[in-house]
């Protein structure tokens, strides 16, 4: 079956510092990814994503991720981060299989910023 | 505009009735899909339709049941079988293999 997995459940940094979540996926195929994020009390915005091209792909705020093919990985970056950034931070990813497609998530990393 | 519509946004049932959670879109989108979501356990697919009259069981779907008579509407119901159904509920749409996806603003249900 088709997973995602997010290795860091929480994670906590002062104002400045760099971020690195990472993300792996479990499907050798066809893939679009995903980065979410769900501020307190918010809905899901979406980060960024990748479809294909440029494995490094900018978003918003600041973000950027990378897309690694033969670590299956699509890993989020931040090199300075903000006390708004304290947020919940999903990876998903599309898997596509035939005709079928569906988006399975990470179960998420909670970030916490100390100013 | 266009967008997806999830109703009621607040839900409380008694513990064994079935209940029903809406949701609506007007994007014209050919797939939808729920999920539920829980502290520390992210988004978990419930079910997902990628064209009506057709749909597809996700990760945990026991205790849930669906139907997909309109391409508009994608109503799931929460039946007395799932055991813990207290949780907040989203319904997403999305284009063609999914290339992009939009997200209703959830109904939280709760179970007393």
């Amino acid at each position: 079956a088709q997973s995602v997995s997010q290795h860091n459940h929480h994670v906590i940094l002062s104002e400045a510092a760099s971020l690195e979540l990472g993300c792996n996926y479990s499907y050798g195929g066809t893939v679009n990814l995903f980065w979410y994020v769900q501020y307190p009390g918010q809905h899901l915005q979406l980060l960024l994503k990748y479809f294909s091209g440029d494995p490094l792909v900018k978003g918003i705020k600041g973000f950027e991720a990378e897309f690694i093919k033969s670590k299956f990985s699509f890993n989020l970056r931040k090199p300075s981060v903000q006390w708004s950034d304290t947020a919940e931070y999903f990876c998903a990813v599309n898997f596509m299989m035939d005709s079928s497609y569906k988006l399975i998530f990470g179960s998420g990393t909670r970030l916490l910023v100390r100013p | 505009d266009g967008g997806i519509t999830q109703s009621p946004k607040y839900l409380f049932r008694k513990e064994g009735q079935n209940v029903t959670l809406s949701c609506e879109q007007n994007l014209n989108h050919d797939a939808m899909y729920w999920y539920r979501q829980d502290p520390g356990q992210g988004l978990r697919l419930i079910y997902y339709s990628q064209i009506v009259n057709d749909f597809q069981k996700g990760d945990i779907a026991e205790g849930y049941s669906v139907s997909r008579e309109k391409k508009e509407s994608f109503p799931l119901t929460v039946t007395s079988a799932q055991k813990n159904p207290t949780a907040f509920y989203l319904c997403a749409s999305s284009i063609p293999r999914g290339g992009g996806y939009t997200f209703g603003s959830g109904t939280r249900l709760t179970v007393v």
